[in-house]
């Protein structure tokens, strides 16, 4: 399974732009990227899955290179609810899910 | 999208017990239900895969006796955890995969079980 990199922790202000990167260099052929969100107590929260180029939804907006080595989330204009824990998993469809260490999101009013 | 409800959401426990954890799919059959355990700022870890029909694949270091897994329908997978200590007390969390064939890797969590052993 394809292991991931993440920054462990960032800081944003109300409003502002945040851009996650994630590393994983180990990405197979089969394998898509997916961010989940977790709040605490509580189970992760599907956000954006893609597996080249760029995706978009309603909430986020996912950036993959040629390459398919890294890959960023970007939440547009943040609020204090997305204050969150951000993973970055890369998999098959059916298979488990093996998580990282994460990114805590923390924004500041 | 799909929903996987889990419960309950927190249960308190004496040392000893045993306390059992329900992960149901309610709109979908799950084959496959995924549990994780969550430490205080940890990241989930997987502990084991229940499938429907057949005995629980469990990963390394999960003791499978004191963690007891049933998968006996399509819409319900069950977590035991057997004489409970302590050290067990952490948050649980079910998972199935998606549903919409390869391309679709989106996985639905329960909304997670926290134990508190005392």
């Amino acid at each position: 399974l394809a292991k991931t990199t993440q920054p462990i922790s960032m800081d944003s202000y109300e409003g502002q732009e945040v851009n996650i990167t994630c590393s994983h260099n180990n990405i197979a052929t089969n394998d898509y990227i997916t961010w989940y969100q977790q709040f605490p107590s509580q189970g992760p929260r599907f956000i954006i899955q893609g597996y080249k180029t760029k995706v978009t939804n309603e909430v986020a907006s996912l950036f993959i290179p040629a390459d398919r080595k890294s890959s960023t989330l970007s939440l547009p204009r943040v609020s204090l609810s997305d204050t969150a824990v951000y993973y970055c998993l890369v998999n098959n469809a059916g298979n488990m899910l093996t998580f990282g260490g994460g990114t805590r999101l923390m924004v500041k009013p | 999208g799909a929903v996987v409800s889990q419960h309950p959401s927190w249960v308190i426990c004496k040392s000893g017990t045993s306390v059992k954890i329900e992960c149901r799919s309610l709109d979908f059959q799950a084959t496959t239900m995924f549990w994780y355990r969550q430490f205080p700022k940890q990241s989930l870890m997987l502990m084991a895969t229940s499938n429907e029909g057949s005995k629980a694949t469990y990963e390394q270091g999960v003791e499978k006796d004191k963690f007891l897994i049933n998968h006996a329908s399509l819409t319900l997978s069950t977590l035991t955890v057997t004489s409970a200590h302590p050290e067990d007390s952490s948050f649980y969390i079910c998972s199935a995969p998606g549903t919409g064939g390869y391309e679709n890797t989106e996985a639905f969590f329960g909304q997670g079980t926290r134990l508190t052993v005392v």
